[in-house]
Parts: C-alpha cells; structure tokens; sequence
C-alpha cells in the first residue's frame, strides 16, 4: 500500500533563518505531489506541485522553493525564513482522482 | 478560477445530533472531496464523490453536480467526529489533479 511521511512534524525558527521540510511517498512510482499550506484561518493554499523528477510549478510568489530530486522525493525550502511562513505544511501526492495527505508540518517563525 | 464555499463556517452538537454540512462550487467540475482534518491537523479522506450519493458508516455524501453543490451528512455524531471538514473540487481541463479548497467547517461535538 502507498504511505506518504513528512519530516520534521515541528519546528521553530528564526526570522531569517533556512528551511528544508522533506516529503517521500512509498509504494508507488511517478506521482504527482504537492505542497500545500495551512494559516490560522484554516484555508488550504497550493503551493506548489510536480508531475515528475525536476518538474515544479508554482502557484504563488513566495519566499519558498521547492525540488524533486528523486521520484518519491519532494522538498520544500527557503534561504530565508519570514515571520508570515509560519503555518502547517502539508504534503501531499495524487493518484488518479484522489488525494492523500501527510501527517504536515507546524512551522513557527520567531 | 474556481470558487468553494463552505456553510456553516462553524457548528456545535451535542454529542449524538444529527447534522448536514453544505459546500457550493461556482463551475462545473471533474471531482469533488471531502476530508476531515483532526485535532493534530492529518487530513483524512471521507468521500470522493464528484455525483451522486455515497455512504460510509454515520457519514452519507451527497452531490448535485448539475446545481454546483454537495453535502456531507453527519448522523448520531460523537466527539471523535470533531475537527475541521473541507470541500475540495478539481476544476475540468486541469493538467494535473488541481484541488481548490473551500474554508472548511469547525464541527465542535460536546459529550
């Protein structure tokens, strides 16, 4: 069966600080995966998503990058860290018509 | 692109009421989701359900595509039933599997 993890579950950060969340999918080949944020407000936003190795798009301008140096692989990062990327992170990947979930990540920025 | 919206934005039953959570979508779409969000903020999936009625347990889903709207029934509902629920819809022509998500509804269920 197809399990998705992300890593680490918490963090708190300094303004200015670099970020690296890291999201690996088990149990199948080439899905499609995503990114996405949670802020107080509760709405999911798209961050960003990919349809294979080295292929990412971005659905927001933002202080945030991501990558997919490997199949099952998705990273999302930032050189510096503002206090408005506080918020949960979750990842996620797609397999025909359904969408799963992980566990997400809380991220606070001092 | 695409508008969800989500009604009752929050809601609050005694442990065991029934209840009915409403999601409108402005434009036709390919697939529609619901998923509950839990206190420690894991998404699960409830109903894929883009037409149609679909049951799971306590849970009954219901879309009418044709008048752009869904609706996610609750019944003999139970403390563990508590957290956030939210819509999501695919738009058609969609490259990928695209979600927009509607704001969700906060279901508190006091024993």
């Amino acid at each position: 069966s197809q399990t998705i993890h992300q890593w680490p579950a918490t963090l708190v950060q300094p303004v200015g600080s670099p970020l690296s969340l890291e999201c690996t999918v088990e149990g199948t080949s080439n899905p499609n995966l995503y990114w996405y944020r949670q802020a107080a407000g509760r709405g999911l936003q798209l961050l960003f998503y990919s349809v294979g190795i080295g292929q990412i798009s971005s659905e927001v301008p933002q202080n945030l990058s991501a990558s997919r140096p490997q199949d099952r692989q998705f990273i999302l990062s930032s050189k510096k860290l503002l206090l408005s990327d506080s918020g949960f992170y979750l990842c996620a990947w797609s397999a025909k018509n359904t969408i799963y979930f992980g566990e997400g990540s809380w991220l606070t920025v001092v | 692109g695409i508008q969800v919206e989500q009604s009752p934005p929050d809601l609050i039953l005694q442990e065991g009421a029934n209840s009915t959570l409403r999601c409108n979508f402005s434009d036709s779409v390919n697939n529609l989701q619901w998923f509950h969000q839990n206190p420690w903020g894991q998404l699960i999936n409830l109903f894929y359900i883009p037409s149609g009625t679909k049951q799971n347990g306590r849970l009954s889903a219901t879309t009418v595509a044709t008048e752009r709207y869904s609706l996610l029934y609750i019944s003999s509902s139970q403390t563990t039933d508590s957290g956030v629920y939210f819509c999501a819809v695919e738009e058609i022509g969609g490259s990928y599997y695209k979600l927009t998500f509607g704001k969700g509804t906060l279901l508190t269920v006091n024993p």
